[in-house]
C-alpha cells in the first residue's frame, strides 16, 4: 500500500514569493491534515480536512496561507507571499474517521527554505 | 503555552540497554496518547499508544506507561538497538466527537550507542 505522497521535497524560494504544496493522501483516507515543523519543534496543525470540508482552520494563518482539498482526494497548500520566518518543514497527514482514525499517517514532508 | 512537554532534548544508551523517554503535558482533558518516531528526511512514523483508560501498553520491545495524576507518559525501549536512534515525539489528543486533533511534544534524539 502507497502511503501518503508529498512533492516537492525540498523548495527554495525568495521572500514575496508564492510556494505550493502537493499532498496525495493514502487511498481510503478521508481525513487529511497539514502540519507545520519548525526546527527543533514538533509538528503544529494548520488545518484539517473531513472529504472535501476545512473542518479546523482555525491555526492557519489566513492572510497569506490557503488550502483546497477538490474532490476530497488530493490537496493543496499554498503561501502566497512568503515571508522568512515560513521556512520549516510541511508535513502532509491522512487518517480513516472515528475510533480507527486515531492513527495518522505521515509524509515525508516538504522543506521550505525562504531565502 | 506549550501543553505538551519533552524536557530532555537528547539522550544517549547503550546498545542492549534501557531507553526511557519522557513526555509531561498540563490538560487533564487529553484521553489519548501517541509516540512518533522520525528519522533525518522522513515523516513521523507511528509507534505505540495509549488511551487514558489504561497505565500501560506494551508492543514488542516498546512499552508505554501513562500516569495520569502527574500527568506524565513515558516510552521504554528494552532491549536499545542502533536502528532506534532517531527522534521521539509524543502527542496528546482530546476526543472530541470521534475526532483526534494532536498536540505534539518538541521530541527527544535518541542515540543508541553500539
Amino acid at each position: 500500500e502507497a502511503g501518503v505522497v508529498q512533492s516537492p521535497r525540498y523548495k527554495i524560494i525568495e521572500k514575496k514569493q508564492p510556494v505550493a504544496f502537493w499532498c496525495n493522501p493514502i487511498s481510503g483516507h478521508n481525513t487529511l491534515y497539514w502540519y507545520r515543523q519548525n526546527l527543533g519543534q514538533g509538528p503544529e496543525l494548520l488545518i484539517r480536512y473531513e472529504n472535501e470540508e476545512a473542518v479546523d482552520d482555525s491555526q492557519l494563518p489566513k492572510d497569506r496561507f490557503s488550502a483546497e482539498r477538490l474532490k476530497g482526494v488530493d490537496s493543496t497548500l499554498k503561501i502566497q507571499p512568503a515571508e522568512l520566518g515560513d521556512s520549516a518543514v510541511y508535513l502532509c497527514a491522512s487518517s480513516l474517521e472515528g475510533l480507527a482514525g486515531r492513527e495518522q499517517f505521515f509524509g515525508p514532508g516538504t522543506r521550505l527554505t525562504v531565502l | 503555552d506549550q501543553q505538551v512537554k519533552q524536557n530532555s532534548p537528547s539522550l544517549s544508551v547503550q546498545e542492549g540497554r534501557i531507553s526511557i523517554l519522557n513526555c509531561d503535558y498540563t490538560n487533564s482533558m487529553f484521553d489519548y496518547f501517541l509516540w512518533y518516531k522520525k528519522y533525518p528526511a522522513e515523516g513521523p512514523t507511528f509507534l505505540i499508544s495509549i488511551s487514558s483508560i489504561k497505565d500501560k501498553n506494551e508492543d514488542g520491545r516498546f512499552t508505554v506507561f501513562l500516569n495520569k495524576s502527574a500527568k506524565h507518559l513515558s516510552l521504554h525501549i528494552v532491549p536499545s538497538q542502533p536502528g532506534d536512534s532517531a527522534v521521539y515525539f509524543c502527542a496528546a489528543s482530546r476526543t472530541t466527537s470521534g475526532t483526534y486533533k494532536y498536540i505534539f511534544g518538541t521530541g527527544t534524539r535518541l542515540k543508541v550507542l553500539a
